[in-house]
């Protein structure tokens, strides 16, 4: 596609539950990025991929949250019983190569968890 | 630490000059980028300067950097209403394999008719 694609784009949940989020990055980018952004801050990093391996998941806040990315392209943000604590966007973003001058964001996928 | 900041607000006149300023703390960034985004959209890169520059111009958008007091500011001439939008600095980060963004939290412009 010609930008970063996230599904779906709004994601409501009851609290304890499992989600799945989904990014497509641009293709032929080699890294890719999670972010979640709360209400009134910037952006916080999760997790950075670099092509199938997570090569930096220090941000991910706990044992909750995992991310996968098995074919260098696809990647899943995966949460766990989830806490009204995670509802935030969730930004995907994608770079030719590590240590590239732009990186694409997608939409973004806002849950809610309830 | 990893710290970025901005101030949360800032209104201005169509017209006229806006100024975002920012603040960060890692001396190592390679590049600093300012990003806008509009209400319910992601994020837009805007424009960004390589650490060893102190100064890129981009159209209506000049950026500024002071390395040495670690301060980076972003104008925008003539200024418009469909400038109106959250301006978020970022720096990057490199080490042990890692390749990462840090943002500070937000300025908010609003741009007056």
């Amino acid at each position: 596609g010609a930008g970063v694609s996230q599904t779906p784009s709004n994601k409501v949940t009851e609290k304890g539950k499992y989600v799945e989020l989904r990014c497509d990055p641009i293709s032929g980018h080699t890294a890719l990025y999670w972010y979640r952004q709360s209400l009134g801050q910037g952006p916080e990093f999760l997790i950075y991929f670099q092509g199938t391996g997570a090569a930096d998941d220090s941000g991910l806040p706990n044992d909750r949250f995992f991310a996968v990315r098995p074919e260098g392209s696809v990647s899943t943000l995966k949460i766990q019983r989830t806490e009204r604590g995670d509802s935030a966007v969730y930004l995907c973003a994608s770079s030719f190569d590590r240590g590239h001058t732009e990186a694409f964001f997608g939409q973004g996928t806002r849950l809610t968890v309830v | 630490g990893e710290d970025v900041e901005q101030s949360l607000f800032l209104s201005v006149r169509e017209g006229d000059s806006s100024v975002i300023n920012c603040t960060y703390t890692d001396s190592s960034s390679t590049y600093l980028y300012w990003y806008k985004q509009e209400p319910g959209a992601g994020l837009q890169l805007l424009t960004y300067i390589f650490s060893n520059m102190d100064m890129k111009q981009d159209q209506r958008l000049t950026v500024l950097l002071n390395k040495k007091d670690k301060h980076l500011s972003l104008r925008i001439a003539d200024t418009q209403t469909g400038d109106s939008a959250i301006y978020f600095c970022a720096e990057s980060l490199t080490y042990s394999g890692t390749y990462k963004y840090i943002f500070g939290t937000g300025t908010r412009l609003k741009v007056l008719a």
